[in-house]
């Protein structure tokens, strides 16, 4: 069974605030990914990390930021939210190749009013 | 340009019956192709994968079926249980051209209605 943790579950903030979605797993994995999903769409790729100090942005323009400074963290930051920041958000981790399983955290619900 | 299309935003099944999920693309370098299955205020789930030098791969209730010269895939449930209520997810990589990532259609969302 993965290990992959998403904290907050719920978030409801005002626009303007900074916020840091956290995203931790314990099974040593090096490549970790940020997906933003809307109700009956697809995930969209935001950010992705293939090991320490190693993060790039991904197929969907995002103005979110990432930082991988230990292998199990992967936390996403937003430093100005807005009412179009409203989605879910969710975080995944593979243990090597992509033809491993990827497994995806609980996610993050995130409403800016 | 959406790259995974799953062209059917919702099915209804009954209990016991056989749902099938369809799924296509369109970049001719994907080769590895998943299903995931999504509850609401979760993260998706994996499934079953298939990749491109299979036809076919099985998994207990649920079977892949990959036709590459259509660019079509499709996931078969037999037998349906109301428990497989969800959304189901198609993703697809390139991963023989050295991509770690998926890419994902919109989802349908299978009811199996007991």
């Amino acid at each position: 069974e993965a290990d992959i943790y998403q904290t907050p579950r719920y978030l409801v903030i005002g626009t303007g605030k900074k916020i840091t979605l956290e995203c931790s797993q314990t099974m040593g994995h090096d490549k970790m990914y940020w997906y933003q999903q809307d109700p009956g769409m697809e995930l969209h790729l935001i950010h992705y990390s293939y090991g320490v100090n190693s993060t790039e942005k991904g197929d969907l323009s995002s103005e979110s930021t990432v930082s991988r400074i230990r292998t199990e963290h992967f936390p996403l930051t937003l430093e100005s939210a807005r009412p179009s920041h409203t989605s879910q958000y969710l975080c995944a981790s593979i243990p090597g190749q992509l033809t491993d399983t990827q497994y995806f955290g609980p996610g993050t619900r995130l409403t800016v009013l | 340009d959406q790259q995974v299309k799953q062209n059917s935003p919702s099915l209804s099944v009954q209990e016991g019956r056989i749902s099938i999920l369809n799924c296509d693309y369109t970049n001719s370098m994907f080769d590895y192709f998943l299903w995931y299955k999504k509850y609401p205020a979760e993260g998706p789930t994996f499934l079953i994968s298939i990749s491109s030098i299979k036809d076919k791969n099985e998994d207990g209730r649920f079977t892949v079926f990959l036709n590459k010269s259509a660019k079509h895939l499709s996931l078969h449930i037999v037998p349906s249980q109301p428990g497989d209520s969800a959304v189901y997810f198609c993703a697809a990589s390139a991963s023989g051209a050295g991509s770690y990532q998926l890419t994902f259609g919109k989802g349908t969302k299978l009811s199996v209605i007991p």
